[in-house]
């Protein structure tokens, strides 16, 4: 089956601009994490999706960062008047069917984010 | 504060021999640990894993070793071969599954021919 599909795969937005990076997660994963990935650092929690609900959101790094999945399956990150330390791979990641209880995410192939 | 380090940033191996991954962790509720494998411009793909109530999990040519009360993991590669040239991740989490991961900053694995 597919993987975990992300798109943009590259995205330049000049300081200030908004934008909003896709994540298709595997079908029928319940599980939905986004992580923030700087130069030469490992993957940063941002937030975590189980089916619709956001249930931690703690690793979001200011107001300007907004996440959602409104059905449960597609989510959208949106940066909100972009800053160039937002300069980061976002990568999405998705975990477990119903009633599964597993470690193991299956990454995207993540979002290149420069902000000039 | 990093709760997962990965001190070395580097390590250069020669084909055929052994490989040893290194990662210390500072939060004692870790109970399970992963290492992930990541290629230039691809996400990170999961290897292999341990839960904490084990001290080695093998699975072909990887090994996991895990020493609680040193609060220090290990993966082992043998034979490394060319193709295991990467940046590997050691990663843990302190949920019953479903919750988020803690990764290391990564050790870039070349193998050299």
């Amino acid at each position: 089956g597919a993987g975990v599909s992300q798109s943009p795969r590259y995205k330049v937005a000049k300081r200030g601009q908004d934008v909003a990076l896709r994540c298709d997660p595997i079908s029928g994963h319940v599980s939905l994490f986004w992580y923030q990935q700087a130069l030469g650092q490992g993957p940063e929690f941002l937030t975590y999706f189980q089916n619709e609900a956001q249930l931690d959101k703690s690793g979001l790094p200011s107001d300007r960062f907004f996440a959602e999945r409104p059905e449960g399956s597609v989510s959208t990150l949106k940066i909100q008047r972009t800053q160039q330390e937002d300069s980061a791979v976002y990568l999405c990641a998705s975990s477990t069917r119903e009633e599964e209880i597993s470690y193991e995410q299956y990454f995207g192939p993540g979002t290149r984010l420069t902000v000039t | 504060d990093q709760q997962v380090k990965q001190n070395s940033p580097s390590l250069s191996v020669q084909e055929g021999r052994i490989s040893i991954l290194n990662c210390d962790y500072t939060n004692s509720m870790f109970d399970y640990f992963l290492w992930y494998k990541k290629y230039p411009a691809e996400g990170p793909t999961f290897l292999i894993s341990i839960s904490s109530i084990k001290d080695k999990n093998e699975d072909g040519r990887f090994t996991v070793f895990l020493n609680k009360s040193a609060k220090h993991l290990s993966l082992h590669i043998v034979p490394s071969q060319p193709g295991d040239s990467a940046v590997y991740f050691c990663a843990a989490s302190a949920g019953v599954g479903n919750t988020p991961l803690v990764f290391g900053k990564g050790t870039r694995l070349s193998v050299i021919a």
